[in-house]
């Protein structure tokens, strides 16, 4: 089975700083994505990536970076984190030629 | 611009019901269409994926089947549990354009099958 990790479960970090959420897939998919849930609003796309060092803007994605090094690894940034980005973040993956997505755990990111 | 919506937002039913669950789609140009589970305070667990030339997928106890042409797929859940408790999502998997291979989601249906 594909397996998308997010390496923290909860965060919490304070107004200001900046905040690396890191989501790692062992499949070999070329597309990675980021998205925030948060209630009322669904789930809303950040950026995503249809290739190494490649990056794409999704629908909001004011005051966050990406970054994708490794084909496997796809990194959400939090430049100086505000406290309306506390939210679920989503990470997530697929292969390019009509499979569907796999998603991580998520990480619940509290900013105080 | 695609617009999912799920019917109906909350469900809940006695144990052992057989449900559906509704999901309709305005862009019948999709490239897939899946069905996900979340339960609280969790990601997205893959339910199903049904492919857009195909009419109905089948896992275990679970059902979808996908009228593109009326922009429709329902999720049937036969034989109800506690366990199946949880929020599914419908999500389509764009087809063409700018949004190619892009997820557009229903808001979900939160269901709760009681003992």
């Amino acid at each position: 089975d594909v397996k998308v990790t997010q390496s923290s479960r909860y965060l919490v970090k304070r107004t200001g700083e900046k905040v690396f959420l890191e989501c790692v897939q062992d499949m070999d998919h070329e597309n990675m994505f980021w998205y925030r849930q948060d209630p009322g609003l669904g789930l809303r796309l950040i950026y995503f990536s249809y290739d190494v060092k490649m990056k794409e803007k999704g629908d909001i994605p004011e005051g966050y970076s990406v970054s994708r090094e490794k084909k496997e690894r796809f990194s959400l940034i939090l430049e100086s984190a505000s406290t309306n980005q506390t939210s679920m973040y989503l990470c997530a993956s697929r292969p390019t030629g009509g499979r569907g997505y796999t998603f991580g755990s998520g990480t619940r990111l509290t900013v105080v | 611009k695609q617009e999912v919506t799920q019917i109906p937002a909350a469900l809940s039913v006695p144990e052992g019901e057989n449900l559906v669950l509704n999901c309709s789609f305005t862009d019948s140009a999709i490239y897939n269409l899946q069905w996900f589970r979340q339960d609280p305070g969790k990601g997205l667990t893959s339910l199903l994926l049904i492919q857009s030339s195909q009419r109905e997928q089948t896992s275990g106890r679970l059902n979808a089947s996908l009228d593109k042409s009326s922009g429709r797929s329902t999720l049937y859940i036969a034989a109800s549990q506690p366990g199946d408790s949880a929020t599914y999502l419908c999500a389509v998997i764009h087809a063409g354009g700018t949004s190619y291979g892009k997820l557009t989601f229903g808001q979900g249906t939160i269901l709760t099958v009681h003992p």
